[in-house]
């Protein structure tokens, strides 16, 4: 069974930069059906798609995020990351990842716990 | 891109049928068969209940089904049981990104 387990540091200070890998395991990373991605919920709202991945690196981010957002992968260790410059308090959030199946519309059966990382001086 | 538009609450009795909206643009649900529903519950990742509008994945109950006219999904949800309370999410892969609706809180009452 896939599993998804972020981790990283849960306290920032503003202006700092975030960093989150996401470690899978129960099947590799470097698979052509799915792309790799990262979402995030600031408390008591919503889902926001962050950006994806690709095992060969391809990319696609959210466009509001795009300026300060890089996703990576390390196919030989079965992780992808998160990298967030210039956070804010506006970027403290449940972070989670995911992985993203092609075949079903790039839809997400197998999620991480998430993990909250908050930003505060 | 603007998120998808859901209403940001519902509510029904045990028993009964209800409906979440998820409106977009051409640009994404009406222009891509790749609208997904995501269920959750306080504390807890997602759960994937419908894929590409109408699917469902192994396990989720037939009480949950989806659907799509021009630019607004559904979820209807039949038979409703108080374990579906909590947050419906839709979304929809678009070519180059994907978005999430609002959310929706489900209440059964």
């Amino acid at each position: 069974q896939l599993q998804l387990q972020e981790s990283g540091p849960g306290l920032l200070k503003p202006s700092e930069t975030l960093s989150l890998t996401c470690s899978v395991s129960g099947g590799p990373i470097s698979s052509s059906s799915y792309y790799w991605g990262w979402i995030r919920q600031p408390p008591g709202k919503g889902l926001e798609w962050i950006g994806s991945i690709y095992y060969t690196g391809y990319t696609y981010y959210n466009p509001s995020l795009q300026s300060r957002v890089t996703i990576s992968v390390d196919t030989s260790k079965d992780q992808f990351s998160l990298k967030l410059s210039s956070v804010t308090a506006a970027d403290t959030a449940v972070y989670y990842c995911a992985r993203q199946d092609i075949l079903t519309g790039y839809s997400s059966t197998d999620w991480g716990q998430g993990t909250l990382v908050t930003v505060s001086s | 891109q603007s998120a998808l538009t859901q209403p940001a609450s519902v509510s029904g009795s045990p028993g009964q049928s209800i409906t979440i909206s998820c409106t977009g643009t051409t640009s994404d649900v009406g222009g891509y068969n790749y609208v997904s529903w995501y269920q959750q519950h306080p504390g807890k990742a997602p759960q994937l209940m419908i894929y590409d509008v109408t699917n469902r994945p192994s396990g989720v109950s037939d009480r949950f089904s989806g659907s799509k006219s021009g630019n607004t999904a559904s979820l209807t949800i039949s038979g409703l049981q108080v374990a579906d309370e909590g947050d419906y999410y839709c979304t929809s892969y678009t070519g180059s990104s994907t978005l999430f609706g609002g959310g929706t809180r489900l209440t059964v009452l």
